[in-house]
């Protein structure tokens, strides 16, 4: 099974409008991490937000934040205000716990959302 | 403030042909180095990470191999490409922080070809 699924391969937005990305996640180790990245068409990752299991609070970073429901095992990421900037495409990724008998290096992606902004 | 440089930024390579790709880091001391490859359309595969110098963990078996000969750089190797080697190749580093967020700060990427 898919570690992280990210169910969108596209999405659409008007400038200055408010878009959800969605993540789910599959994981038995109670403690794990959660991470969005931003690649645009340079290539280049960009690291955007993250969030731990155990975080009390929705994290936040600017227009950024993550709508962490952990019964449901989603971590969708809300951007705020959209630019023409933001079009890219969106990765989340997880890292697990040394519980999950893996290596706690690694960061397991979905395949990513390419979101597009349209003036 | 931290940068890290990966080049060349693309290559085209024949079947067969070896290869090096090269990643450093500056601004930071004893950072953790990881290579990725991400295939067309797809997410990231991590392929090796180290936490120290001549300290190399693979993730998937294959025909690439790692090194690191120093704190700051990274390579990536082949003897010998193979088709399926193609792919947009990215360093990354992190501070090597205790806990699960250790965010990882990625190169600019090198896209390779093999014909």
């Amino acid at each position: 099974a898919q570690k992280i699924t990210q169910t969108q391969p596209g999405m659409f937005v008007q400038e200055k409008e408010a878009v959800t990305l969605d993540c789910t996640y599959d994981t038995s180790d109670p403690s794990y991490g959660l991470f969005w990245y931003k690649q645009p068409s340079s290539g280049e990752m960009i690291f955007l937000i993250y969030q731990g299991s155990y975080d009390q609070q929705n994290a936040t970073e600017g227009r950024y934040s993550l709508n962490f429901q952990k019964a449901r095992k989603s971590a969708n990421l809300v951007i705020s205000a959209s630019q023409l900037g933001d079009s890219a495409m969106y990765f989340c990724a997880m890292r697990e716990g040394l519980s999950s008998g893996g290596s706690n290096y690694k960061l397991t992606f979905g395949k990513g959302t390419l979101l597009t902004v349209n003036p | 403030s931290q940068t890290i440089h990966q080049w060349p930024a693309t290559l085209v390579q024949p079947v067969g042909s070896p290869l090096s790709l090269e990643c450093t880091v500056e601004g930071t001391s004893n950072p953790n180095l990881y290579w990725y490859r991400q295939a067309a359309g797809r997410g990231l595969q991590l392929l090796f990470y180290s936490v120290g110098i001549g300290q190399i963990s693979s993730e998937v078996p294959q025909n690439l191999s790692a090194s690191r000969p120093q704190d700051r750089q990274f390579i990536l190797s082949s003897k010998k490409l193979l088709l399926s080697d193609s792919g947009f190749y990215l360093c990354a580093w992190s501070k090597g922080l205790a806990g699960l967020r250790d965010e990882q700060f990625f190169g600019p990427g090198t896209r390779l070809t093999v014909l």
